[in-house]
């Protein structure tokens, strides 16, 4: 199936830095979503993009839509030890969409206090 | 408190057995899907449902059954034919649509003894 390039595949941090994550494709998305999954549960929903050049934040997190619809970026800034835990993007295709999402591999995400 | 629920949390079970995993939701969510994690991968679809009495197979369905008699549940039955079948299992639901947002359970793990 489709396959989203996330990366980095893990980071380990120390506690205050800013964290950068991304996603690529050579398929266009029309929508682009970021979870982020603790360890033995569900993903939770952190921001959902929808326009191509969106920039959303939620508190310390910031993510973008990239303009070519290709691409999606996600920051944290000053990470705290809670921030742990597994991030995913996820897509929808623009063409031949049925409601599927499409994952990324996700980025482990460490951080030392 | 609206939300998905997913039982049991671990269910163990002998390899020859079929064994169903059990997915509600009270969000009046239309769409539902059901995904397999393994360590250090993504999420891969084994199947969604749309819509009540209908339902399509994802990329991984073999070994794997469903059903959608109510809009409220999606069962998922881990069948004998399924070759390697421990894994997480996340259950999804959405409003319908093609670009819309999915939210999870908190997962069950099964593992095969």
């Amino acid at each position: 199936g489709q396959q989203l390039n996330q990366s980095p595949q893990s980071m380990f941090i120390q506690e205050g830095e800013d964290v950068s994550m991304n996603c690529t494709s050579s398929s266009i998305f029309n929508t682009w979503l970021w979870y982020k999954q603790d360890p033995g549960e569900g993903p939770v929903l952190l921001i959902a993009l929808y326009k191509a050049g969106e920039l959303t934040s939620n508190g310390r997190l910031t993510a973008q839509f990239g303009i070519t619809r290709k691409d999606s970026f996600l920051n944290i800034s000053a990470s705290i030890p809670s921030d742990v835990g597994i991030y995913f993007c996820a897509g929808h295709l623009l063409s031949g969409n049925t409601g599927k999402l499409i994952f990324g591999q996700g980025t482990t995400l460490q951080v030392k206090p | 408190d609206g939300g998905i629920t997913q039982s049991p949390k671990y269910l163990f079970r002998k390899e020859g057995q079929n064994v169903t995993l059990s997915c509600e939701q009270n969000l009046n969510h239309d769409a539902m899907y059901w995904y397999r994690q393994d360590p250090g991968q993504g999420l891969r679809l084994i199947y969604y449902s749309q819509i009540v009495n209908d339902f399509q197979k994802g990329d991984i369905a073999e070994g794997y059954s469903v059903s959608r008699e109510k809009k409220e549940s999606f069962p998922l039955t881990v069948t004998s034919a399924q070759k390697n079948p421990t894994a997480f299992y996340l259950c999804a639901s959405s409003t319908s649509g093609a670009y819309n947002e999915q939210f999870f359970g908190p997962g069950t793990r099964l593992t095969v003894l």
